[in-house]
């Protein structure tokens, strides 16, 4: 059983740019779930997306979006990048919508200079 | 709306020490309950669940129990090793009006010295 990967590891941007992230789910999972960790603190829930849709958002601008494709990948694109988006991006994959368990990515590291 | 409080850090202990991280957290109905654990410069790694009250979630000597009348999901460990230096979070996904996403706790970061 191949589990949640993202790519890539570590990117350096500069601001207003725009980045876009990867990640594959684990298999058997139909739900994708993005957050946001700045350096020590918890994680912050970005958005979820189930069957390629848009299903639950967090307190993020409209400048974070993102996409799922058929095979339950995801991207995540943040445009306009700000020096506070510098953080870790956690990508999550789940079975479900509910309360089933969340399992996360290795995470890619943002800088934005 | 749902949260999880976890007890501030860092926490220090020796080697075989006896490991408690206090977590508390605020749901309406009956979310399900995590522990992650995070090593340096890496990503979250499930370290145990429990769905319903009154479960004891269990992995690598590490332990927890669902209680609902108090509330609470506390980390016990009877014997750390220096492995064991790392972030722990306390988190919940679901219950009432909780909805889909995971709500973490700000983490506690444990030092095991040899």
């Amino acid at each position: 059983e191949t589990g949640v990967t993202q790519s890539p590891t570590h990117l350096i941007k500069t601001r207003g740019q725009q980045v876009t992230l990867r990640c594959s789910s684990q298999s058997g999972h139909n739900t994708v779930s993005w957050y946001q960790q700045a350096l020590g603190q918890g994680p912050q829930f970005i958005f979820q997306y189930y069957r390629e849709e848009e299903n639950g958002r967090g307190n993020f601008p409209p400048r974070f979006s993102g996409l799922q494709f058929p095979n339950y990948s995801s991207e995540l694109n943040v445009n306009a990048l700000e020096l506070d988006d510098s953080a870790l991006y956690l990508c999550a994959s789940s079975s479900g919508t509910g309360q089933e368990t969340q399992y996360f990515g290795p995470g890619t590291r943002l800088l934005v200079l | 709306g749902n949260s999880v409080t976890q007890m501030e850090g860092p926490v220090t202990l020796s080697e075989e020490a006896f490991l408690t991280i206090n977590c508390t957290y605020t749901a309406t109905g009956y979310p399900s309950l995590f522990w992650y654990v995070q090593y340096p410069g890496e990503g979250l790694q499930l370290l145990l669940k429990a769905t319903k009250a009154d479960d004891k979630g269990s992995n690598k000597g590490f332990e927890a129990t669902y209680r609902k009348e108090t509330t609470s999901f506390h980390l016990e460990k009877g014997s750390v090793q220096v492995s064991d230096s790392a972030v722990y979070f306390c988190a919940l996904r679901g219950g009432g009006t909780g909805g889909f996403k995971t709500i973490f706790g700000a983490g506690t970061r444990l030092f095991v010295k040899a």
